[in-house]
């Protein structure tokens, strides 16, 4: 199994300022991930962090705007750039380990 | 991705077994089933996964239909920590193991 961990846990940003979001994991798991979750939503997946090279991003997520780096096989960042109040929402990611995907307890945005 | 159809809602009673539906009629034959819980305030969990047989663990029960249009997560007791959304993933084979997610069922349990 996996456990994973994010900082912070929550945050209140401005808008127009950036934030980092850390995801580490206490295994090496194969692949990892970074989804959002808006107020009362399912989860949409943002994009694949692939270890040493440009992040895989989903339709309608850019890496200007969500710049994601993984720099080894246990961790990752998301950077949430340029933020408005559209982007107030719980940040979540999660790694691969055989089948099952493990995910952090999320990151909960509110940007004003 | 195959898409899959879930009922928005569910209510059970304490103790009592709940069968979650889920509809996928146009699952290829690799796909394979997948589900995964949120708890409130939590990430999701894997529940369980199967591709044609059905499939017991300790948290539930899946059963796969023959023609794998469809399936049921089954809790056979359920409990208050139960209360979640459930949601029902196709993941192929040759797939990257990312999960999309569709709007889940949000399952209630009854005291």
């Amino acid at each position: 199994s996996a456990v994973i961990s994010q900082k912070p846990s929550r945050d209140i940003c401005q808008r127009g300022t950036s934030l980092t979001i850390q995801c580490q994991v206490d295994s090496q798991v194969t692949m990892m991930f970074w989804y959002r979750q808006q107020p009362g939503q399912s989860l949409t997946l943002i994009a694949t962090a692939n270890q040493g090279s440009e992040a895989t991003y989903e339709s309608g997520f850019v890496i200007d705007k969500f710049p994601i780096s993984r720099p080894n096989l246990t961790f990752s960042t998301l950077t949430v750039s340029n933020m408005s109040p559209e982007d107030s929402s719980i940040y979540l990611c999660s790694g691969s380990l055989n089948y099952e995907q493990y995910f952090g307890p999320g990151t909960r945005l509110t940007v004003t | 991705d195959a898409k899959t159809t879930q009922p928005n809602s569910m209510e059970s009673n304490e103790e009592e077994p709940v069968h979650l539906p889920c509809n996928h009629s146009t699952i290829s034959g690799t796909d394979y089933i997948h589900w995964y819980r949120q708890l409130p305030s939590q990430g999701p969990e894997y529940v369980i996964h199967g591709l044609t047989s059905n499939v017991n663990n300790r948290m539930a029960s899946l059963a796969i239909a023959e023609d794998r249009k469809s399936s049921t997560l089954i809790l056979h007791r359920a409990t208050l920590r139960d209360a979640a959304v459930y949601y029902c993933i196709l993941i192929g084979i040759q797939g990257a193991q990312k999960l999309v997610f569709g709007q889940g069922t949000r399952l209630t349990i009854n005291p």
